[in-house]
């Protein structure tokens, strides 16, 4: 079964700590996304990288940095974690350009 | 700027009702409509519109793209509790999605 991994499902940090929240996937896809979702905004794009060791800036990226090493791992940092980055972060990833994701379970970060 | 927005927010039906969840977007160089179901965890694809398969059915389930329009439907009929999940709409601009708020869906026995 194909999939997409975050490898904590919750996490509480304090604020100013560096966060890394992780991500995997197992299809061999190119293309890598982060999103966060808060209530009554929906998903908003973070960043996402089409290669190895490409990223671009998505709709919200302040206070975010990403890095792709390899193509199965696509990695979010907060630099500085802070209270307004409590949200769920969702990984996806996908083969074409169409939009047709697949998503990993989410992680609900908690900063305080 | 580009936008999806979808209504309602939320709606609280009964097993066996109709409901139609609606999606308006504007989006630049619009490829593809997407629809997902969200339930604790990952969202799970249902269905991708685009120009060349504006109507898909799933069992209870259909979705139409209304290009001149800018907006989509998704219908789930004879509900069921299990249906009970935030629905998300997104537009696909280059290989990228722009979601909307969702609409939060619960079916009550």
């Amino acid at each position: 079964d194909v999939k997409v991994t975050q490898s904590s499902r919750y996490l509480v940090k304090r604020t100013g700590e560096k966060v890394f929240l992780e991500c995997v996937q197992d299809m061999d896809h190119e293309n890598m996304f982060w999103y966060r979702q808060d209530p009554g905004l929906g998903l908003r794009l973070i960043y996402f990288s089409y290669d190895v060791k490409m990223k671009e800036k998505g709709d919200i990226p302040e206070g975010y940095s990403v890095s792709r090493e390899k193509k199965e791992r696509f990695s979010l940092i907060l630099e500085s974690a802070s209270t307004n980055q409590t949200s769920m972060y969702l990984c996806a990833s996908s083969w074409d350009r169409h939009g047709s994701y697949t998503f990993g379970s989410g992680t609900r970060l908690t900063v305080v | 700027e580009d936008k999806v927005v979808q209504s309602p927010l939320s709606l609280v039906v009964h097993e066996g009702d109709t409901v139609t969840l609606n999606c308006s977007y504007e989006v630049t160089n619009f490829r593809s409509l997407l629809w997902y179901k969200q339930e604790k965890k990952a969202p799970t694809f249902l269905f991708m519109l685009t120009s060349s398969g504006i109507e898909k059915k799933s069992g209870r389930l259909s979705s139409i793209l209304d290009k001149k329009e800018l907006s989509s439907i998704l219908n789930i009929t004879a509900t069921q509790t299990g249906d009970s999940a935030i629905y998300l709409c997104a537009g696909a601009r280059g290989g990228k999605l722009i979601f909307g708020q969702g609409t939060e869906l619960s079916v009550k026995p």
